[in-house]
């Protein structure tokens, strides 16, 4: 079964760190792009940042840049979310979701085909 | 960045009636859009991507088009699972911008 399933999210104080994981299985993750998406408590979805399948693409949202850095360990079929200077802001279910194509450099005509359950993110004091 | 307007925010009706929901793009994205479902409680699951190509597995009671700046879904017969939010996402430029969702409420 194709799984995605992220962990590490939970109550942070403004200022500090927190380093998200999403382990995948049922897939060979360097065959596809990855990507964070967010979602606050009662909003819609944001999208925050997206690697390509062997890390020599990365984006992010303004919101996040220069704070946040996405990477990935294709050995360990494992994708992260390091985040730094967490804002109030930044409170959120924490989704991450496989992209249907490789490179997801755009232009782009596939989209977001696996999604894990997200974990929360709880900023503050 | 591409700012992509929903509407409208809620749309009220019944199983069996058709839905038809809109996403507009503040400059074109071609074909560059796709579309996902969430239900209450769940991860969001893509519907349709290229604005027009039905994900693996979807219901043909689903359908997208529209090209440039004006995109449609349309949900020819509701379903009571289809109640639900739905969300355009851009592919066009980064960053990957989401609309704001349209609720489809009973």
């Amino acid at each position: 079964e194709v799984q995605l399933v992220e962990s590490g999210g939970g109550l942070v104080q403004p200022g500090r760190s927190l380093r998200l994981t999403c382990a995948a299985s049922g897939f060979i993750l360097d065959d596809n792009a990855m990507h964070w998406v967010r979602q606050p408590p009662g909003k819609g979805l944001e999208w925050v940042a997206g690697i390509s399948w062997n890390s020599g693409s990365v984006e992010y949202a303004d919101s996040v840049k220069g704070r946040f850095t996405i990477s990935r360990d294709n050995a360990r079929n494992t994708l992260y979310l390091k985040m730094n200077g967490l804002r109030r802001e930044d409170t959120a279910l924490y989704y991450c979701s496989r992209d249907m194509d490789r490179a997801a450099i755009p232009p782009s005509g596939y989209g977001l085909d696996v999604w894990g359950q997200g974990t929360t993110v709880t900023v503050s004091s | 960045e591409i700012v992509l307007t929903q509407s409208p925010a809620t749309l009220s009706l019944s199983p069996g009636e058709r839905a038809t929901l809109s996403c507009r793009a503040s400059q074109s994205v071609s074909t560059y859009l796709a579309w996902y479902r969430q239900k209450p409680g769940q991860a969001p699951r893509l519907l349709i991507y290229d604005a027009s190509t039905r994900a693996a597995g979807l219901p043909g009671r689903f359908s997208g088009s529209g090209s440039g700046t004006d995109f449609t879904l349309t949900i020819s017969s509701l379903d009571p699972e289809d109640f639900a939010v739905y969300y355009c996402q851009q592919r066009f430029n980064w960053p990957f911008t989401f609309g704001g969702g349209t609720k489809v409420e009973i």
